[in-house]
C-alpha cells in the first residue's frame, strides 16, 4: 500500500461525537487526499493537502476538517458526526500521474 | 453532478468471457484516464491508464479503448477469470497545483463465474 497507514481501520461512534481519522505516509510525498467511498458514488474527494499546513476543500467537504502539521501525517476530523457520514474513508498520496491508497477506515455513526 | 459516469453498476461474466465497462466524462480539461481495481477490504489499486492522445492501450488481458471526440473510454477484460472478481473504478485526472485531482466513476462490481 505504498507506505500508507490509516488508523483506526474500524470505528463505531455515536451521533454528535467528534472523530479523528489518521493517515500516515512514509513516502515523504507532498500531496495527500481524503476520499469517502459510498455505493454508487465511487470515491469522492473530501479535502486535500499540497504541503504542511496547506489544505483545501474537495467536492464533499461539509462537516469535515483536516490538518497537516507534518509531511507524513494528514488528519481528518468530523467535528460532530452524523449518520450521513457513515462511510469508508480512504487516504491517498500521489506523485507523477498515479494515486496510491491506504486500506481504508470503515466508520459507522449510530 | 457526477463528472464521470460509469456503467454498468454490476456485471456477471462467465469464466473465459469478455468483461466490458464503460465510462463517459464531461470536462475536456482531464488529461489522464486511469482504471482502478478494488478487492474487498482493500484500497483501490491502479490497474491500467491511458492518455487522451492514444486510442487504445493494452496490458496483458486488460485493454483501454479511448474515444476523445465522444468523451468516452472503456475497459475490456479478455478471458475473464474468477480472480478478476472485484470492483472497478474509472477515473479522470486533472493535474493542477493540487497535484493529481482524481474524479471517479461510480464503480462496477464484476463477478466472474467459474
Amino acid at each position: 500500500d505504498a507506505g500508507i497507514t490509516q488508523s483506526p481501520r474500524h470505528k463505531v461512534t455515536e451521533t454528535g461525537t467528534p472523530v479523528t481519522l489518521r493517515c500516515h505516509q512514509t513516502e515523504n510525498h507532498r500531496y495527500m487526499y481524503w476520499y469517502r467511498q459510498d455505493p454508487g458514488h465511487g470515491l469522492r474527494l473530501i479535502h486535500y493537502s499540497y504541503g504542511v499546513k496547506d489544505t483545501d476543500k474537495g467536492e464533499v467537504s461539509d462537516g469535515y476538517s483536516v490538518s497537516r502539521s507534518k509531511t507524513e501525517d494528514f488528519l481528518l476530523t468530523l467535528e460532530s458526526a452524523t449518520s450521513s457520514q457513515t462511510s469508508v474513508y480512504f487516504c491517498a498520496i500521489s506523485w507523477a500521474t498515479e494515486a496510491f491508497f491506504g486500506q481504508g477506515t470503515r466508520l459507522t455513526v449510530v | 453532478q457526477q463528472q464521470v459516469k460509469q456503467s454498468p453498476q454490476s456485471l456477471i461474466v462467465q469464466k473465459g468471457g469478455i468483461s466490458i465497462i464503460n465510462c463517459a466524462y464531461e470536462n475536456t480539461a482531464f488529461d489522464y484516464f486511469p482504471w482502478y481495481q478494488q478487492f474487498p477490504g482493500k484500497g483501490p489499486a491502479l490497474l491500467i491508464a491511458i492518455r487522451p492522445d492514444v486510442s487504445e492501450k493494452k496490458e496483458g488481458r486488460f485493454t483501454i479503448s479511448f474515444n476523445k471526440s465522444a468523451k468516452q473510454f472503456s475497459l475490456h477484460i479478455m478471458d475473464s477469470q474468477p480472480g478478476d472478481s472485484a470492483t472497478y473504478f474509472c477515473a479522470a485526472v486533472m493535474n493542477n497545483n493540487a497535484g493529481n485531482m482524481l474524479t471517479f466513476g461510480g464503480g462496477t462490481r464484476l463477478m466472474v463465474k467459474p
